[in-house]
């Protein structure tokens, strides 16, 4: 066990659909980071939280969003899904802004 | 654009053997780090590295970063079945905030 918890496990759902992942980082980490891993583009960065904020955007697209909460734990809402977005999405967490990850186990999504 | 370059792409050895893998970029990371991915779960940090010719060993993994901080190794000595996996590098740029760029990633495979 990472200390970072990702829920659901496997989501499958239909196009056009919508779904939330939850993250809980490791007790102590202030920094959250969500990525999206497929087979033929490896892990992509998508957004990363420090503290509740908003730190920096990687190639996350308009119908994805994410907020991290005052407990710190996160959510990647996931919108109007297609079947491109079927993926492992991945969090992760840091003390600060600096240092390495210590990642979930992650959630598998498919969209059919 | 893919900044981080990790070859070989697959690798198949046998129980015993010695293996050296390749994490390259045109671009000067303030730090690099080595994960190892196993199906199903996320990826583990194995090392991070700061210092340009800096080597860092962990049991039978070498880890060196070179000198111009572009580029990375791991050697395996004496690779054994549970050594299988993903191994990702990834990189911090300089001057950004702690956001990890990841490469493809080398698909080891360590036949008994």
């Amino acid at each position: 066990d990472s200390g970072v918890t990702q829920t659901p496990k496997h989501l499958i759902t239909a196009t056009g659909q919508r779904v939330t992942l939850r993250c809980s980082p490791r007790s102590g980490d202030l920094s959250v980071y969500w990525y999206q891993q497929s087979l033929d583009q490896g892990l992509q960065f998508l957004i990363q939280y420090y503290n509740g904020e908003e730190r920096a955007k990687g190639n996350i697209l308009e119908r994805f969003s994410a907020q991290q909460f005052p407990d710190l734990h996160s959510e990647l809402n996931l919108s109007s899904l297609e079947l491109g977005d079927s993926a492992l999405y991945f969090c992760a967490s840091s003390v600060g802004t600096v240092g390495g990850y210590t990642f979930g186990s992650g959630t598998r999504l498919t969209v059919v | 654009t893919q900044l981080l370059e990790q070859s070989p792409q697959f690798l198949s050895i046998q129980e015993g053997e010695n293996l050296t893998v390749y994490c390259n970029s045109s671009s000067v990371f303030s730090s690099l780090q080595w994960y190892r991915q196993e199906p199903g779960e996320g990826p583990v940090l194995l090392v991070t590295v700061v210092t340009g010719g800096e080597v860092k060993k962990l049991k039978r993994l070498t880890f060196q970063f070179g000198d111009a901080r572009k580029d990375s190794s791991l050697h395996i000595t004496a690779a054994q079945p549970g050594d299988t996996g993903l191994y990702l590098c990834a990189g911090v740029h300089t001057g950004a905030n702690s956001k990890l760029t990841f490469g493809k990633g080398i698909t080891l495979s360590v036949r008994p």
